[in-house]
């Protein structure tokens, strides 16, 4: 099946820096959403891309589809940033699932 | 429009007991989904509908049941509780198309079950 890696595992940053998050995955893609997962372990939808570039406020996310990865984008985090940011892919023509990155645990001091 | 919805938040079940998650939607989209996410994991999918009546199974469907009798509603059964099935389980809905954006998938708040 189709691969997801994230990069990096873990990100600590002081509140008001900027961080990208990498997703690379194995094979063409027919979605791609990236999910913050917060400390209370909801998932909250960031992004629909399965390729292109969209923006969202502070965030923002660029899939380059036929080169198998996308990337996130946080500018001047804050602590409600912090939690864990998954990259879920679903591969096309086959399976109906997403799968999951293993995601990357992001920190945002104060 | 409350989106995707799951009941219990939290259960707590011992050895062999029996249970049905609640999942329910109500953006009238024809796929859904059963996921669990294991401690410091991502999501893995149980089972998937394409539609009321049509169910298949995902990638860990061993001790799970589902059913999909309404476009709505689509229950998770645990018959035999194991601890192997503690985990936090997350439902999901999408409107599969070919309109741009038809197959982002929406999830619940997900229920927390712990097997002693």
């Amino acid at each position: 099946g189709i691969q997801v890696e994230q990069s990096p595992p873990d990100l600590i940053l002081q509140e008001g820096a900027n961080s990208t998050l990498r997703c690379n995955f194995s094979d063409s893609v027919n979605n791609l959403q990236w999910f913050h997962q917060n400390p209370w372990g909801q998932l909250i939808n960031l992004f629909y891309i399965p390729s292109g570039t969209k923006q969202n406020g502070r965030l923002s996310a660029t899939t380059v589809a036929t080169e198998r990865y996308s990337l996130l984008y946080i500018s001047s985090s804050q602590t409600t940033d912090s939690g864990v940011y998954f990259c879920a892919v679903r591969a096309s023509g086959s399976a109906r699932q997403l799968t999951f990155g293993s995601g990357t645990q992001l920190t945002v001091l104060p | 429009n409350a989106g995707v919805t799951q009941t219990p938040k939290f259960r707590i079940l011992k050895i062999g007991q029996s249970m049905t998650l609640q999942c329910t939607q109500d953006m009238n989209h024809n796929y859904m989904y059963w996921y669990r996410q294991d401690p410091g994991m991502g999501l893995k999918l149980i089972y998937y509908s394409v539609g009321a009546g049509i169910t298949d199974k995902g990638e860990v469907p061993n001790g799970y049941n589902v059913s999909r009798s309404t476009t709505e509603d689509f229950p998770l059964r645990l018959e035999l509780a194991a601890p192997s099935q503690t985990s936090v389980y997350f439902c999901a809905s999408s409107q599969q198309g070919p309109l741009a954006g038809a197959n982002e998938q929406f999830f619940g708040p997900g229920t927390r079950l712990t097997v002693l």
